[in-house]
């Protein structure tokens, strides 16, 4: 099956810091990707949808230039937080498709911002 | 605005019992829907679809039945295993897979023994 690795899983760093968090479909190429994050006991919000060699698409309410996303290849995508503060503080989880197929996930990177 | 909705957050089921997790939408544009799985501190797991031009799919233990005029679709599990204890998300998106996903709250499903 379709196996999508998101690296880091755990992330706890310094307010102030960018964090970057990576995304590879292992066995497929992956013509779009998408990120979510989640809050405990909430479901999974659309952060943004990435298209390989196109600026991404972002949700409404969703600051682009706090959350920076590239998609340089098939395989990769990478959600950089930018000069993260506590309230962002969340479970993050990215998603790959090959067309048309569903979404394969990630396990989720788990970001604690002190 | 909650479009995908499931409203029951937890279940217990037995094990060897059918499971039934139920999910409601409000928009009509949706069009495909999915079932997914999530472990703690993993990430969701694919289970089942179904497309709007059906009413049910069925895949091994796993059945999606798809009610359009009600907005409702339900998950079918039997029998139930304790594996099978874990967040169920249904999700609905429009124009098929190409779309972004909106999802349910999750319902915690607990087969015990």
């Amino acid at each position: 099956g379709a196996v999508v690795s998101q690296h880091p899983s755990r992330v706890i760093c310094k307010s102030g810091t960018s964090v970057k968090i990576e995304c590879r479909s292992l066995d497929f190429q992956a013509t779009t990707m998408f990120w979510y994050r989640q809050f405990p006991k909430q479901s999974l919000m659309l952060m943004a949808t990435s298209n390989e060699g196109s600026k991404a698409t972002y949700e409404q309410g969703v600051e682009k230039d706090k959350f920076l996303i590239n998609h340089a290849s098939l395989t990769l995508s990478t959600l950089t937080v930018t000069s993260a503060h506590p309230e962002d503080s969340s479970f993050y989880i990215c998603s790959a498709r090959q067309a048309g197929r569903p979404q394969h996930f990630g396990d989720g990177t788990r970001l604690s911002i002190l | 605005d909650q479009q995908v909705k499931q409203n029951s957050p937890s279940l217990s089921v037995q094990e060897g019992r059918i499971s039934i997790l139920n999910c409601d939408y409000t928009n009509s544009m949706f069009d495909y829907f999915l079932w997914y799985k999530k472990y703690p501190a993993e990430g969701p797991t694919f289970l089942i679809s179904i497309s709007s031009i059906k009413d049910k799919n069925e895949d091994g233990r796993f059945t999606v039945f798809l009610n359009k005029s009600a907005k409702h679709l339900s998950l079918h599990i039997v029998p139930s295993q304790p594996g099978d204890s874990a967040v169920y998300f249904c999700a609905a998106s429009v124009s098929g897979t190409a779309s972004k996903l909106t999802f349910g709250t999750g319902t915690r499903l607990q087969v015990t023994l």
